[in-house]
């Protein structure tokens, strides 16, 4: 089966904190794309990062960085120094075949 | 350079109809993946058009057809519509790794 698990359904933090979301995902290819998508209100998702799976060399790219490591399935993304225009729907989605797997997402609500 | 672009952005159907929607994808792009995202959950793969045919399809029944143009836009139709049907169709165009998504249509079933 394909599938993604981010076990934390919702994160609320106060501006300026670092916070991460957990993606583990279960894939039979053995190459393949990983992304975070994030959804605000309106409903529109946008493009954050895109990680492929034969490179696990970590990256930071501005305020978000992220953490993939192939043996456990994980791919975690970082946000430091959290904004209140940060607060939206995170969707974790490898692309399997062509086409993105989404999970749940994780709702995160970031306070002045 | 104009994004992902869908219409309409809201709609209302009773159950029974039938409901058309449309993307232009990105320019440049030329394949493009119809969602459909039920409240509270993520985006569900519906099918995929390249060269104006479907290249790959989720498990959507039968009454979910599409269409691809020349110009790579994209019609998504449903039909016999369910009360279940309700949700936001999201449309993504791509050309290579990434896809981009449009702002969505929030299609309600009454």
């Amino acid at each position: 089966a394909q599938k993604v698990t981010q076990a934390q359904t919702e994160i609320s933090v106060v501006e300026k904190e670092d916070v991460t979301l957990d993606c583990v995902y279960e894939t039979r290819d053995t190459t393949y794309y990983l992304f975070w998508y994030k959804q605000p209100p309106s409903g529109e998702l946008v493009f954050l990062i895109r990680r492929n799976s034969f490179d696990e060399q970590n990256e930071i790219s501005g305020r978000y960085s992220w953490n993939f490591q192939k043996s456990t399935s994980s791919f975690n993304f970082t946000i430091t120094a959290s904004q209140v225009v940060d607060s939206a729907v995170y969707f974790c989605a490898p692309r399997s075949q062509g086409n993105l797997i989404f999970g749940k997402g994780t709702k995160l609500s970031v306070k002045p | 350079d104009a994004g992902v672009t869908q219409s309409p952005t809201h709609l209302i159907k009773t159950r029974g109809q039938q409901v058309t929607l449309r993307c232009s994808p990105k320019s440049g792009h030329d394949t493009v993946s119809w969602y459909q995202q039920a409240l509270g959950q993520g985006p569900q793969f519906i099918f995929q058009y390249y060269e104006e045919e479907e290249r790959q399809r989720g498990n959507f029944p039968d009454r979910f057809s599409g269409h691809q143009f020349p110009n790579y836009s994209s019609e998504l139709n449903v039909n016999a519509l369910l009360l279940g049907d309700s949700a936001l169709y999201l449309c993504a165009s791509s050309f290579d790794r990434d896809a981009f998504f449009g702002q969505g249509t929030r299609l309600t079933v009454v």
